[in-house]
């Protein structure tokens, strides 16, 4: 399998801009994680979803924050509109049954 | 509040210098005591799961072990190669049916 994948690995925007992250998670897991990690608070749970459906989204910082999972292999975290506070490396994970997460390589968010 | 607490923050080793990492919980009704491995601009990677006390699983010059309260990563005769931040992670089940809460982790240096 080719893992947990993400898009785009890298992503420079600007103040206000909308950015859009991508996830693909392993193919027969029902799990899939959103985390955001900064040096000052680790690694955070934004939301997850089990069989696509949003379980837990209470680590989602505010309303310019939203994530979809149309179907079982493609999910999205959208942030509209972007700050300077919101630059982070932002990772997907996948798991089967609640099991061990198997996550992607993140995609590294800087916003000017 | 499920609470997990990671210690040292830091450890610096020499090579061959075995050691032991710390991680405490609190979580209620545990599932599962997990730890990855993370490396710089790298997601973290799967080491192991515990799932009850007296459990211990090996891989290489690792080994975990579980008591009710808290999990050890310990590091025998360890390489260069070995320098990552270790993260442990707790499942606590119930309403919170596959979250992780993750500690802060420990940065491992291991110098020739």
């Amino acid at each position: 399998d080719a893992g947990v994948i993400q898009s785009p690995r890298h992503e420079v925007t600007e103040m206000g801009q909308e950015v859009t992250l991508r996830c693909k998670p392993i193919s027969g897991h029902d799990y899939l994680f959103w985390y955001r990690q900064t040096m000052m608070r680790g690694l955070e749970l934004l939301i997850y979803f089990n069989n696509n459906v949003p379980i837990d989204d209470s680590g989602m910082p505010e309303d310019r924050f939203s994530a979809k999972m149309p179907n079982a292999s493609f999910s999205t975290l959208k942030i509209q509109p972007s700050e300077p506070r919101d630059s982070a490396v932002y990772f997907c994970a996948s798991s089967e049954r609640g099991n061990e997460q198997y996550f992607g390589p993140g995609t590294r968010l800087t916003v000017t | 509040e499920d609470q997990v607490t990671q210690s040292p923050e830091a450890l610096r080793l020499q090579e061959g210098e075995s050691s032991s990492l710390n991680c405490s919980y609190t979580v209620s009704g545990l599932r599962g005591l997990f730890w990855y491995r993370q490396d710089p601009g790298k997601g973290p990677e799967f080491l192991f799961t515990l799932y009850s006390a007296g459990e211990e699983k090996e891989k290489e010059r690792l080994k975990a072990t579980l008591t009710k309260k808290e999990s050890f990563l310990h590091i025998t005769a360890p390489k260069p190669e070995d320098s990552a931040t270790y993260l442990c992670a707790a499942h606590a089940g119930g309403t919170s049916y596959g979250k992780l809460t993750f500690g802060q982790g420990t940065i491992l240096t291991v110098h020739p």
